[in-house]
């Protein structure tokens, strides 16, 4: 079974920082993605990134991008130039690619997000 | 808001009650879940509706039963409950397609204590 751990539960930034969240997964599949997700409090849970295993390049969106290292099953978030609206819940998961049932994303813990003043 | 809501946000209720919860989606996606999410615990995936196929977690106790009327509803009915069941319980949708990488799309969460 694919398992995605957190080691971080919780981190804080002093703002205009860098941050970065720690993931990493265990699977034998060779296809699949990797999310990022963002639960800010009393909010919804919004998407942040995506990361397809077939792809090397790692993705950004503005401000935020992803170490992925494949052979190393680690799959890290960094939050450049941090913002006080960045203070949330960050949620890791996983998604195997294969065609046929794929609707279990598996999620870590989460890592909650303090970002300072 | 995204595009999923659920209701209530906030539920009280006795272990002998019945209540429901209510999730909908007007994105045209064809698949809908119900997550648990536990304080520290990863999120918990209960149920599955996709192209009306449920799926779901054998480990998801009776108490818990879901129904899912048309793509856009999505209910969760709650029957004697214990306190251990106290938790978010987060709806999501997406477009199922034949590859992993479509996205969720989550609701606000029914927060749920069960005395």
């Amino acid at each position: 079974a694919q398992t995605v751990t957190q080691s971080q539960p919780e981190m804080s930034v002093q703002e205009a920082e860098t941050v970065t969240l720690s993931c990493t997964y265990d699977t034998s599949e060779s296809d699949y993605y990797l999310f990022w997700y963002k639960q800010p409090p009393s909010r919804q849970m919004i998407l942040v990134i995506r990361q397809e295993a077939y792809k090397q390049q790692n993705a950004t969106e503005n401000r935020f991008s992803v170490n992925f290292q494949k052979a190393a099953k680690s799959f890290s978030l960094k939050i450049s130039d941090s913002q006080l609206g960045d203070a949330a819940m960050y949620f890791c998961a996983y998604r195997r690619g294969l065609v046929g049932n794929n609707n279990d994303m598996r999620f870590g813990a989460g890592t909650r997000l303090t970002v300072k003043p | 808001e995204t595009g999923v809501t659920q209701t209530p946000r906030h539920l009280v209720m006795g272990m002998t009650n019945k209540k429901s919860l209510k999730c909908e989606q007007h994105l045209g996606h064809n698949a809908m879940y119900w997550y648990k999410q536990s304080a520290k615990k990863p999120l918990e995936l209960m149920f599955v509706y996709s192209l009306e196929e449920r799926v779901e977690n054998n480990s998801v106790p009776s108490r818990f039963s879901p129904e899912c009327p048309n793509s856009s509803h999505l209910f969760l009915h709650l029957h004697t409950l214990q306190p251990e069941d106290s938790a978010l319980y987060l709806c999501a949708s997406s477009r199922k397609t034949s590859g992993g990488a479509n996205v969720l799309t989550f609701g606000a969460g029914s927060r749920l204590t069960v005395l």
